[in-house]
């Protein structure tokens, strides 16, 4: 595609329920990453794939959340028994392969996340 | 620790000049990235510096000192449509095994006023 493209675009939940996030990268990209952004804070890495694999999950902040990606396209990030605090915007970003140093990050528009 | 800072909040007026500064403090460095952010769209991509010196790119340039750990994105001849966040980030590590993540700082808000 022409760019990074994530749905739902906003998703409204109570808090105990699960939510999925998905994320089309552009396609051909290798690499692609999740960050989550919490009101008037920065961007935070949540976790990084290279193809399929996720060599990095360190940014994940408890076992509720949970990641997958196929056919080394689509992603999904999964929030289990939702909470207050994961109220954010949740972005994907791809890069061609992730192995390069000057490689740039595309983002896509994010997925306003309020859990009520 | 991995530390980002950079101002919150920026004023310049249309045509002007403004220069909005960033240092960083991280366990490697592996290139600091500038980023544009209108309200509620996608972060996009203003620069990219790994060298010491001077990057420009038409109205916009970006100066990196990695011994000072320190960088500047210079928006010059503003217009209102510049008015944005605008994002600092350090990559940690590159290449094969590395994660290649970036490191946000919070962001600073930029409003061009008339």
């Amino acid at each position: 595609g022409a760019g990074v493209s994530q749905s739902p675009s906003n998703k409204v939940t109570e808090k105990g329920k699960d939510v999925e996030l998905r994320c089309d990268p552009i396609s051909g990209h290798t690499a692609l990453y999740w960050y989550r952004q919490r009101l008037g804070q920065g961007l935070e890495f949540l976790i990084y794939f290279q193809g399929n694999s996720a060599p990095d999950k360190s940014g994940l902040p408890s076992d509720r959340f949970s990641a997958e990606r196929t056919g080394e396209s689509v992603s999904t990030l999964t929030i289990q028994r939702t909470q207050q605090e994961d109220s954010a915007v949740y972005l994907c970003a791809s890069s061609f392969s992730g192995t390069s140093p000057w490689e740039t990050q595309y983002f896509g528009p994010g997925t306003r996340l309020l859990v009520l | 620790g991995q530390n980002i800072d950079q101002p919150t909040e920026m004023t310049a007026t249309e045509g002007a000049i403004v220069q909005i500064n960033c240092t960083y403090q991280t366990s490697g460095f592996n290139g600091l990235f500038w980023y544009q952010q209108h309200a509620g769209e996608a972060p996009t991509f203003l620069s990219y510096n790994v060298l010491d010196g001077l990057e420009e790119k038409g109205r916009f340039s970006s100066f990196l000192s990695r011994s000072k750990g320190y960088s500047y994105l210079l928006l010059k001849e503003l217009q209102m449509k510049d008015s944005a966040s605008y994002l600092c980030a350090v990559r940690d590590s590159a290449g094969p095994g590395a994660t290649n993540k970036l490191i946000f700082g919070t962001g600073t808000l930029l409003a061009v006023q008339p």
